[in-house]
């Protein structure tokens, strides 16, 4: 069974930093993509980034050049390095899976952690 | 980055109605389209891939029918678990997008 588990989310001031991170398990980790989506309260869904099995990154331009994602095959992990928080990236970040292995893009998300909370605010 | 458009918003409808949900895409995407299900206070779950393929484990009650630029997801005899909000997600681009989501109530 897939499993993701998400953590490092919390609450921190505008200007500063967090850095998520996913855990996961169930399936060969260096076979697939993997994403972060956030979703802020009561809003619907936004893709942030992703990563390939070939480490290729990619970035909504709403988080370009303040996040970084990055993974350990070694640890079955992804991170979400992030800087420079605004009140507008308040939300909960989803940790996913990609659906099809060795694709070499990013793909539809067929697995999705319970989320943690990251709060902006002063 | 590709725009999807989901209509309609809201949809009020009762157990054992049929539930049709569109998703618009800015550019054409062939058939690479999912929809995504999402109950209150819960991760969303992947109902359909590749514009028409079943997830495993998903009733055969919901459906996907589409290509290029215009999708339907429809959902044959509403069940109560089936309240929810659904959006689609566009997966041919390096920037995957998501439609507002459709939310459906229980008339």
């Amino acid at each position: 069974e897939v499993q993701l588990l998400e953590s490092g989310g919390g609450w921190v001031q505008p200007g500063g930093s967090l850095r998520l991170s996913c855990a996961a398990s169930g399936f060969t980790f260096t076979s697939y993509a993997m994403s972060w989506v956030r979703q802020a309260p009561g809003k619907g869904l936004e893709w942030v980034s992703g990563i390939t099995n070939g480490v290729e990154t990619y970035y909504a331009d709403s988080v370009k050049g303040r996040f970084t994602i990055s993974r350990d095959n070694s640890k079955n992990a992804v991170y979400l390095q992030m800087n420079s928080l605004r009140t507008e990236d308040t939300a909960m970040y989803h940790c996913t899976k990609d659906h099809t292995s060795n694709n070499g893009k990013l793909d539809s998300f067929d697995s999705w952690g319970q989320g943690t909370l990251v709060t902006v605010s002063s | 980055d590709i725009q999807m458009t989901q209509s309609p918003s809201f949809v009020s409808a009762s157990v054992g109605d049929t539930v049709t949900i569109t998703c618009r895409a800015s550019h054409d995407i062939s058939n690479w389209l999912a929809w995504h299900q999402q109950k209150p206070g819960k991760a969303p779950k992947l109902l359909i891939h590749t514009a028409t393929t079943l997830q495993s484990g998903v009733p055969s009650r919901f459906s996907g029918s589409g290509s290029g630029t215009d999708f339907t997801l429809t959902i044959s005899s509403l069940q109560p678990e089936d309240f929810a909000t659904y959006y689609c997600q566009q997966a041919d681009s390096l920037h995957p997008t998501f439609g507002q989501g459709t939310k459906v109530e229980i008339q």
